[in-house]
């Protein structure tokens, strides 16, 4: 199957800070990259959806200016989280599409985010 | 509006007990896809499978079966002799067509698995 890889796993960073996570697409060319959210023992909560050269979609109530999202090319995609608190600790996790088959997402193994 | 429904938020049984995983799905359209992911504790998601909503054959893989029936808008998932190592929440999900660009995938809130030795 199509494999998705992301760095780091694990990031412990101070409030005020910001941190990218890279998402990257391994065997496949991958046009659409998704970055979600995942608090302990909840459900996925898409966060946005972004395709290779365009700027990302957010969803309803997530801050744009807070996670950037870069998907400078058809292999990667990254998210900033910029300014972090406490409340953005969470697990991050991409998923991608590839061309020609879009009905389809592959994960990622997530990031988890701790802010102090 | 699509929804997915997994009323059972956690199941624990013995190793080699079979079990099932309900999930209910709600959706206007008529062409959609279904898709079961786990999530073992190291947290990466794996893809388990997906069906079309025009086909309602039920599918075996190994120990892994999913029947699904439109009649009851559901899609279950069976484990069979489970083992310790199908310990993870599992997570049902549906996408509709899309007006343009990808599927999106509802997600249900999960069903943590537990399987004791």
């Amino acid at each position: 199957g199509a494999v998705v890889s992301q760095h780091p796993s694990r990031v412990i960073c101070k409030s005020g800070t910001s941190v990218k996570i890279e998402c990257r697409s391994l065997d496949f060319q991958a046009t659409t990259m998704f970055w979600y959210r995942q608090f302990p023992k909840q459900s996925l909560m898409l966060m946005a959806t972004s395709n290779e050269g365009s700027k990302a979609t957010y969803e309803q109530g997530v801050e744009k200016d807070k996670f950037l999202i870069n998907h400078a090319s058809l292999t990667l995609s990254t998210l900033t989280v910029t300014s972090a608190h406490p409340e953005d600790s969470s697990f991050y996790i991409c998923s991608a599409t590839g061309t020609g088959w879009t009905d389809t997402q592959y994960f990622g193994p997530g990031t988890r985010l701790t802010v102090l | 509006a699509q929804k997915v429904t997994q009323a059972q938020t956690e199941i624990s049984v013995v190793e080699k007990e079979d079990v099932t995983l309900d999930c209910v799905y709600e959706t206007r359209d008529t062409t959609y896809y279904l898709f079961w992911y786990k999530q073992p504790p190291s947290g990466e998601l794996v893809f388990l499978i997906r069906r079309n909503s025009f086909d309602e054959q039920n599918e075996i893989s190994g120990r892994y079966s999913w029947n699904f029936q439109k009649s009851t808008s559901s899609f279950n998932f069976t484990i069979t002799a489970s083992q310790v190592v199908d310990s993870a929440v599992y997570f049902c999900a549906l996408s509709e067509l899309p007006q343009g660009g990808s599927y999106i995938p509802t997600f249900g809130r999960g069903t943590s698995l537990i399987v004791h030795p």
